[in-house]
């Protein structure tokens, strides 16, 4: 399958800090990207929706002035959590789909922990 | 919400066949039945598709009834390491549709 990663693995910030998250399509081009949030012992719930070049398409209850999504070119798209507070912590997961894909490909997720 | 319907928790012995059920009684007649996988605090990893005709790959089976309102996945021979949390989803095919995962079924491959 196709590969998809995400930078860093794990972080851990201060309350009140921002945090960058990338993910990359290694070996094909994404057209689109989805951001997830994975809480412990939950489902993944997704949060947004993103193409290349355009806005991303946030879910109801996701805020998007707090969760910015870039998605600039064909392999990259970031998450940048902004004034993260401990109830931000969580596994987010993200995913690529491209033209010739016949699904998603998942990158391994980024756990965050806000002290 | 999620439009299908998995058993919480499974147990399967190592080495012998694991049928994982579903249920998705409301599928329409273009969305794909996808299956995906978690391994603990790892990404969903994909493990096969399919419309109506039964499927098969390097990983697993997956057979829909002839009516698509169940399906199952069979991973032949299970391992140790196919312990995991597995995911019946149903979506449009191909680039269309967003996943949305269920609570999915908890598969304990035991020694």
């Amino acid at each position: 399958g196709a590969v998809v990663s995400q930078h860093p693995s794990r972080v851990i910030c201060k309350s009140g800090t921002s945090v960058k998250i990338e993910c990359r399509s290694l070996d094909f081009q994404a057209t689109t990207m989805f951001w997830y949030r994975q809480f412990p012992k939950q489902s993944l719930m997704l949060m947004a929706t993103s193409n290349e070049g355009s806005k991303a398409t946030y879910e109801q209850g996701v805020e998007k002035d707090k969760f910015l999504i870039n998605h600039a070119s064909l392999t990259l798209s970031t998450l940048t959590v902004t004034s993260a507070h401990p109830e931000d912590s969580s596994f987010y997961i993200c995913s690529a789909d491209g033209t010739r894909q016949e699904t998603q490909y998942f990158g391994p997720g980024t756990r965050l922990l806000v002290l | 919400d999620a439009k299908t319907t998995q058993p919480p928790s499974m147990d399967c012995a190592e080495g012998r066949a694991a049928n994982l059920p579903c249920n998705h009684s409301t599928i329409s007649g273009n969305e794909y039945v996808y299956w995906y996988r978690q391994i603990h605090s790892q990404g969903p990893q994909y493990i096969i598709h399919g419309l109506k005709n039964n499927e098969t790959n390097e990983m697993a089976s997956l057979i829909i009834t002839e009516d698509r309102k169940s399906s199952t996945l069979i991973l032949p021979h299970a391992t140790l390491r196919d312990t995991a949390v597995y995911y019946c989803i149903v979506r449009f095919g191909g680039s269309q549709g967003n996943l949305i995962f269920g609570k999915g079924t908890k598969l304990s491959v035991k020694p």
